[in-house]
């Protein structure tokens, strides 16, 4: 699987966007982008992923450029609760059932 | 529907000995990985089970096996455990076909 770069940290104010970025500059061609966030200490929530096309759902879009070697993850309004650690991954849609997790961003929405 | 439930949720060990731990996945899910985290390593993959079958395999020692039944239902068990075993043991869940993982609460393992 690609190996993926994230900041470390983030702040977003709270009602604002949030944009979390990713590199994954060596991506194959059959390797999707994913979303995870982990909220202290809980499992990991998946959030959204994506192949080449822009994707929204109900918790967030994803914004994946031409050339698929980065990404950004929007949450269009963050609230306090958006406040966790936030996983890019990058795997093939066979691969399912194997993810390799980075260090995350940590995103912290303030009041 | 019922999510990934683990058990049990919280486990102290002693040095030397064993561990089970048990996943049921979400209903008729037929993949379950387990994951180790730990705050100096991070997220790492243990090993996949598929219709009672490991599919894949993480870089951990033989210490750490695990098996799959009829069920989906899986456990893993770790013997001869280390100081460096404490971690928050994940599963994570998906169905054939669909490549989004389910993620349990995790069972905290210390080490004493």
């Amino acid at each position: 699987d690609a190996k993926t770069t994230q900041p470390t940290s983030m702040d977003c104010a709270e009602g604002r966007a949030a944009n979390l970025p990713c590199n994954h500059s060596t991506i194959s061609g059959n390797e999707y982008v994913y979303w995870y966030r982990q909220i202290h200490s809980q499992g990991p929530q998946y959030i959204i992923h994506g192949l080449k096309n822009n994707e929204t759902n109900e918790m967030a879009s994803l914004i994946i450029t031409e050339d698929r070697k980065s990404s950004t993850l929007i949450l269009p309004h963050a609230t306090l609760r958006d406040t966790a650690v936030y996983y890019c991954i990058v795997r093939a849609f066979t691969n399912a059932g194997k993810s390799t997790f980075g260090d995350g961003t940590t995103l912290t929405v303030k009041p | 529907k019922a999510g990934v439930t683990q058990t049990p949720r919280y486990l102290i060990k002693t040095r030397g000995q064993q561990v089970t731990l048990s996943c049921s996945p979400i209903s008729g899910h037929r993949s379950v990985s387990w994951y180790q985290q730990t705050p100096g390593q991070g997220l790492q993959f243990l090993f996949e089970y598929f219709s009672e079958t490991q599919r894949n395999k993480g870089n951990f020692p033989g210490r750490f096996s695990g098996r799959q039944f009829s069920n989906s239902r899986s456990e893993m068990n770790v013997s001869t455990l280390e100081l460096g075993d404490s971690a928050l043991y994940l599963c994570a869940s998906s169905r054939t076909g669909e490549n989004e993982q389910y993620f349990g609460p995790g069972t905290r393992l210390t080490v004493t």
